[in-house]
């Protein structure tokens, strides 16, 4: 069966610190891989999602990038974080673009 | 814009009574919808969902209804217990290059 591991599940980072949260998927093979932000009151925003290795498609400008190293490997970064990066991040995929997304636990991070 | 809207922020129920929650549409190429709970601090968890070629769907306690002409449809649980308090995303994806867009979410109190 189909697995996806997100972490750290928590976060703590001093503004101007960079970030890199890690997803991994197992028991599929070329999935469709996404990263979503929850900010209270706010829904599920799309931030980036990937096709296929090295391939990024942007949502929404921020001061946040994304990376996909490896097939089942999803990566989400930034140099330097600003307060308004904090939420609730959380990585999904699904077998094709229109269809069911699994999501991960989430990370929680807190930019202080 | 928003194209999927969940209007109602909030529900509360009494336990054993039914539970409806509401999601409309803006975009008419939409033609498949999902319903997702999420608890705090989790991952949504995929519930059920439905294509535009029906109007209902069923899975045990859970309905969901579509009304394309008035671009609505409706999460139904029956009978609500305690343990389906959550907030519940409806989402919908247009063809198969759409990704899913989600609404803001409706938080579910279901009491004892």
């Amino acid at each position: 069966s189909q697995t996806i591991h997100q972490w750290p599940a928590t976060l703590v980072q001093p503004v101007g610190s960079p970030l890199s949260l890690e997803c991994t998927v197992e028991g599929t093979s070329n999935p469709n891989l996404y990263w979503y932000r929850q900010a209270a009151g706010r829904g599920l925003q799309l931030l980036f999602y990937s096709v296929g290795i090295g391939q990024i498609s942007s949502e929404v400008p921020q001061n946040l990038s994304a990376s996909r190293p490896q097939d089942r490997q999803f990566i989400l970064s930034s140099k330097k974080l600003l307060l308004s990066d904090s939420g609730f991040y959380l990585c999904a995929w699904s077998g094709v673009v229109n269809d069911i997304q699994y999501f991960g636990a989430g990370t929680r991070l807190s930019v202080l | 814009d928003q194209q999927v809207k969940q209007n109602s922020p909030s529900l509360s129920v009494q336990e054993g009574r039914i539970s409806i929650l509401n999601c409309d549409y803006t975009n008419s190429m939409f033609d498949y919808f999902l319903w997702y709970k999420k608890y705090p601090a989790e991952g949504p968890t995929f519930l059920i969902s439905i294509s535009s070629i029906k109007d209902k769907n069923e899975d045990g306690r859970f309905t969901v209804f579509l009304n394309k002409s008035a671009k609505h449809l409706s999460l139904h649980i029956v009978p609500s217990q305690p343990g389906d308090s959550a907030v519940y995303f409806c989402a919908a994806s247009a063809g198969s290059q759409g990704n899913l867009i989600f609404g803001k979410g409706t938080k579910l109190s279901v009491k004892p």
